[in-house]
């Protein structure tokens, strides 16, 4: 069974400082993995995908199949990123698990 | 384009009575994909609709249910509701079945309390 795993819950940064989301995937295969975002009052929303190897809003995400993890990173925090973040995954049985989802809070 | 709409955003119950949900879907969309949010299980996958047809279920017992109607629109059921029932049940819908390319958007969920 595929598992998503993010383990920080909580993440406190300030503003201008980089940040990373850790999130580290259990799948023998080769999943399709994705962040979610969830600010305050507001819909679970795509932040991006890692087939995309986009940048959204200053975040990237690498996949590392050695290391099984894609990890979120934004190089200078800004207040607007305080959010809930999900990583998930998606195998061949087309479902997505989600990981746990850390909270992000940038400090001032 | 009007987003994902979920009915009703709030639901109390008691234990062993039985409750629909419905969700209407981005216009256009034909996937509609249904999951539970709870806080100690976190969000998990309860089932994918496409074309009226279940493609996809997770591990839930037989008490979850859900079709789809010809215009997409679905619902979901629980039956003998249980105390461990209540969470936010969020409804997704995309174009097509659920792959990498295909983007979910999510409603705003339906608050599930049973008492």
């Amino acid at each position: 069974a595929q598992r998503v795993t993010q383990p920080e819950k909580l993440l406190s940064v300030f503003k201008g400082a980089p940040v990373e989301l850790k999130c580290n995937y259990s799948y023998s295969g080769s999943p399709e993995l994705f962040w979610y975002v969830q600010y305050s009052r507001q819909r679970l929303q795509l932040l991006l995908r890692h087939i995309s190897r986009e940048s959204i809003k200053g975040f990237t995400a690498d996949l590392n199949k050695g290391e099984t993890s894609f990890h979120l990173k934004k190089p200078f925090a800004q207040e607007e990123d305080s959010a809930m973040y999900y990583c998930a995954s998606q195998g061949s049985a087309r479902q997505l698990t989600f990981g746990s989802g850390t909270q992000l809070t940038v400090l001032p | 384009k009007a987003g994902v709409t979920q009915t009703p955003r709030y639901l109390i119950k008691t234990r062993g009575q039985q409750v629909t949900l419905s969700c209407s879907p981005i216009s256009g969309h034909r996937s509609v994909s249904w999951y539970q949010q709870t806080p100690g299980q976190g969000l998990q996958f309860l089932f994918e609709y496409f074309s009226e047809t279940q493609r996809n279920k997770g591990n839930f017992p037989g008490r979850f249910s859900g079709r789809q109607f010809s215009n997409s629109r679905s619902e979901m059921n629980v039956s003998t509701l249980e105390l461990g029932d209540s969470a936010l049940y969020l409804c997704a819908s995309s174009l097509a079945p659920l792959a990498g390319s295909n983007e979910q958007f999510f409603g705003p969920g339906t608050r599930l309390t049973v008492l």
